[in-house]
């Protein structure tokens, strides 16, 4: 996965709690792009972040999901009152040509 | 109409064989374009950049033809451990947006 790290790689909650996804891109960089994968289609874009700053954000849902990479940490992808429709693996990716991804977090809302 | 279009097969071959995956894409602005491999539950693995002039990396081989908006994927000498799903990738170019756009995937199956 060279390098990027992502945890917990496997996520169980209930339908309206909480759902919080870590990412820590590849060493030296300050990019990171989150990705999901809904069962059997391909991935989509979801955001993109740099330290401290959202540069795109056109691919997240309107409500419930929101993310952010602070200054020091990982980035997180957080969503609230998560429904079934949001199990899926969650990627993400850095740096910003050639993109290498994380090995994911797979989201089950039971 | 998807921006990134692919069969999703499965294209089931024997070892030893030559397979080809093909890939059309919408978007003229389209600026990289990429193949990744995705093992099942694991996650996509760059398998090489695709270049104007076509580009070869062992058993590998990838062209671009910008003028019919098409991807294509050659693979010789099929090895079990080429069964995975192939994703055609591009980058499509957007004013502050660098993000991928994945086409659904083709799986290949290798059978002894």
């Amino acid at each position: 996965n060279a390098g990027v790290m992502q945890n917990p790689r496997h996520l169980v909650r209930r339908r309206g709690q909480e759902a919080r996804l870590r990412c820590s891109p590849m060493k030296g960089h300050s990019h990171v792009y989150w990705y999901r994968q809904l069962p059997e289609e391909g991935l989509k874009f979801m955001v993109y972040l740099q330290k401290e700053n959202i540069i795109d954000e056109s691919g997240m849902p309107k409500e419930r999901f929101s993310a952010e990479f602070p200054k020091e940490g990982p980035s997180i992808l957080r969503i609230q009152q998560v429904v079934r429709g949001d199990s899926a693996a969650y990627f993400c990716a850095s740096p910003r040509y050639e993109q290498y991804f994380g090995p994911g977090t797979r989201l089950t809302v039971t | 109409r998807k921006e990134v279009e692919q069969d999703p097969g499965p294209f089931n071959v024997p070892e030893g064989a030559t397979v080809a995956f093909n890939c059309t894409y919408s978007n003229s602005a389209s600026q990289s374009f990429f193949w990744y491999r995705q093992d099942c539950r694991k996650e996509p693995k760059l398998l090489m950049s695709v270049y104007s002039s076509g580009n070869e990396d062992g058993r590998f081989t990838a062209q671009l033809n910008r003028a019919s908006q098409y991807i294509s994927l050659l693979i010789r000498d099929s090895k079990l451990s080429d069964s995975a799903t192939y994703l055609c990738v591009v980058n499509i170019n957007r004013p502050g947006r660098r993000a991928l756009t994945f086409g659904s995937g083709t799986r290949l199956q290798v059978q002894p």
